[in-house]
């Protein structure tokens, strides 16, 4: 069965640092991976999808990396700002949208003014 | 980009009643739909899996009888929740697919569900 984690699961840092999220899974077999973000009370919003044959995808200050072998996937967000805190969260795909989603439990983000 | 309307977004109500929470797929015929389930400070976790016209596949450890799910057409599926106790207090968001285009899931905004 799989599994996703995410590290670390809270996360507060002053505005303007460049910070990591981790994702980790036990089953390298997917399909592709995205991160979503979700603020308090809400839905979630899809920040960046990676393909399993694909390495990394950026979206304006956010990068996100997968090492598919080793069951790995970071989440770089640059210059960070107040705006983007909230709960990232992780989630694999292993069947191409045709299944459910596996996610992790997020990693709640504070970024200070 | 594809849209997912689900309501309402927020139900408060005594125990024992029935809720019913509607998601819609607003401008694409949705192939499958999805219910997850998320608890405070927990990970979404997959319900069941609904498809057009065919019985939903429910996970492990959800009850088929107390999680009605009805997915009538291409572009709406329901989930009622039969006999609501405080238990099933919880955040319920559904996502839709379609198998053209090779298109990720498209999720709703999510109904935050509350028995008194």
């Amino acid at each position: 069965k799989q599994e996703v984690t995410q590290i670390p699961a809270a996360l507060s840092v002053p505005e303007g640092e460049n910070l990591v999220l981790n994702c980790s899974f036990t089953d390298s077999a997917i399909y592709n991976l995205q991160w979503f973000r979700q603020d308090p009370g809400k839905g979630l919003t899809s920040l960046l999808l990676i393909q399993s044959s694909q390495r990394e995808q950026t979206s304006g200050r956010l990068n996100a990396s997968l090492d598919k072998s080793s069951g790995r996937s970071t989440l770089y967000i640059a210059a960070s700002q107040p705006g983007d805190s909230a709960t990232y969260l992780c989630a694999v795909d292993l069947w191409g949208g045709a299944d459910g989603l596996t996610f992790g439990k997020g990693t709640h983000l504070i970024i200070q003014p | 980009g594809a849209v997912v309307s689900q309501h309402p977004s927020r139900v408060i109500c005594k125990s024992g009643t029935s809720v019913k929470i509607e998601c819609r797929s607003l401008d694409f015929q949705a192939t499958t739909m999805f219910w997850y389930r998320q608890f405070p400070k927990q990970s979404l976790m997959l319900m069941a899996t609904s498809n057009e016209g065919s019985k939903a596949t429910y996970e492990q450890g959800v009850e088929k009888d107390k999680f009605l799910i009805n997915h009538a057409s291409l572009t709406l599926s329901t989930l009622t929740v039969t006999s609501a106790h405080p238990e099933d207090s919880s955040f319920y968001i559904c996502s839709a697919w379609t198998e053209r285009g090779n298109q990720p899931q498209h999720f709703g905004d999510g109904t935050r569900l509350s028995i008194l």
